[in-house]
């Protein structure tokens, strides 16, 4: 059974950077047509998607955080990271990963996700 | 980007049926057919009920349907049942915004 596990720091100060890694295990990061992705969720608000990124190093993001915010994969270590700069309070969430399905577009396994708290 | 918009709330009673309107535009749920549900109960991660629309994965009850009209998707949940209460958002694919989530619906079972 897939798992994807969030891994990183609980708080994060104001301007510096947010950086979370997923771990894949029970499958591949490698896998053709899926994609692995970000999901945000403010304490009491809803679902932001932050950006996916496929095996090949392709990435796409939100919009209104592209910015901001850098996906990689490393494949040799089935994982993929975020990194998200230059942080403020609106920032901290629950920070989920979760495999997308390529074409159809779904998230079907989800991390149990990891609270960032931005403060200093 | 612009969240999908949902009702903040729907509530129901045991063995009735609900159902959540997830509204978008005809630069998403009006132009794919990629509408999924997820469930989501206090403290947990998103669990998927429903893809594309109208599909159910393996191991969702068959209570729990999709359906789309124009710019606005649906969820319904027949027979409701107290482990039914839990927030519900729809997320849509957007083309170039990738995709989009909706604003959260509350489902308290009566």
């Amino acid at each position: 059974q897939l798992q994807l596990q969030e891994s990183g720091p609980g708080l994060v100060k104001p301007s510096e950077t947010l950086s979370l890694t997923c771990i894949v295990s029970g499958g591949s990061v490698s896998s053709t047509g899926y994609y692995w992705g970000w999901i945000r969720q403010p304490p009491g608000k809803g679902l932001e998607w932050i950006g996916s990124i496929y095996y090949s190093g392709s990435t796409y993001y939100n919009p209104s955080l592209k910015s901001r915010i850098t996906i990689s994969v490393d494949t040799s270590k089935n994982h993929f990271s975020l990194k998200l700069n230059s942080v403020t309070a609106a920032d901290t969430a629950v920070y989920y990963c979760a495999r997308r399905v390529g074409g159809p577009y779904y998230f079907d396994f989800w991390g149990h996700g990891t609270l960032v708290t931005v403060s200093s | 980007q612009s969240a999908l918009t949902q009702p903040a709330s729907v509530s129901g009673s045991p063995g009735q049926s609900i159902t959540i309107s997830c509204t978008g535009t005809s630069s998403d749920v009006g132009s794919y057919n990629l509408v999924s549900w997820y469930q989501q109960h206090p403290g947990k991660a998103p669990k998927l009920m429903i893809y594309e629309g109208s599909k159910r994965p393996s191991g969702v009850s068959n209570r729990f349907s999709g359906s789309k009209s124009g710019n606005t998707a649906s969820l319904t949940i027949s027979g409701l049942q107290a482990e039914d209460e839990a927030d519900y958002y729809c997320c849509s694919y957007a083309g170039s915004r990738g995709g989009v989530f909706g604003t959260g619906t509350k489902v308290t079972v009566l």
